[in-house]
């Protein structure tokens, strides 16, 4: 599976956008981009995931660029509960996770 | 997601000792994963079953044991327990025909082993 590269940590203001950025500059052509987010000790929770286009759902949007080599997760209005780990990656059929951002939304 | 449970939820064993910990799922998938997590790092793969009859191991398996006993249920077993197999387990399950291999989690097992 491709690697990604994610910053380890970011803070975001309460009700503003959190973009989140991941490089995935070795990425297949059949692999997708997933994000997943893990608040505290509870099990990961998928967000969304995309192939080419941008994605968007009723949690956040994605933005993967034409070359796919990076992408974004945009959370529009950031509130307490999503302080988590953000976890993004790219794969065909086995998902590996990398350590992730951990996202500290401040009052 | 109430739709994969695991059992149970915290356990304290001894080392030495064997020990089960179960998956059961309802969401009609084929595939299902046990991975483990230590603090402050990322999931790592145990093992992975795409269907009843495939079982394949992750990149940790050493130590460990599976058995997919039917569509629905996974366990994971420690043969012999030790300290460093003290972790937060999770099982998942997946789809891969939803364009992708969207995978849902149990809430996790945390297993503490003297």
């Amino acid at each position: 599976d491709a690697k990604t590269t994610q910053p380890p940590s970011m803070d975001c203001a309460e009700g503003r956008a959190a973009n989140l950025p991941c490089n995935h500059s070795t990425i297949s052509g059949n692999e997708y981009v997933y994000w997943y987010r893990q608040i505290h000790s509870q099990g990961p929770q998928y967000i969304i995931h995309g192939l080419k286009n941008n994605e968007t759902n009723e949690m956040a949007s994605l933005i993967i660029t034409e070359d796919r080599k990076s992408s974004t997760l945009i959370l529009p209005h950031a509130t307490l509960r999503d302080t988590a780990v953000y976890y993004c990656i790219v794969s065909y059929q086995k998902v590996t996770f990398g350590i992730g951002t951990k996202l500290q939304v401040i009052p | 997601d109430a739709d994969v449970t695991q059992t149970p939820r915290n356990r304290i064993t001894k080392t030495g000792k064997r020990i089960m910990l179960e998956c059961s799922q309802t969401k009609g998938h084929d595939r299902m994963y046990w991975y483990r997590q230590d603090p402050g790092l990322g999931l790592r793969l145990i093992y992975y079953s795409f269907d009843v009859k495939d079982i394949n191991k992750g990149e940790i398996s050493d130590g460990y044991s599976v058995s997919r006993q039917a569509q629905a249920k996974f366990s994971l077993s420690l043969e012999s327990a030790i300290p460093n197999q003290t972790a937060l387990y999770f099982c998942a399950t997946s789809d891969f025909w939803q364009a992708g291999d969207t995978q849902y989690f149990g809430p996790g097992t945390r297993l503490t082993v003297l």
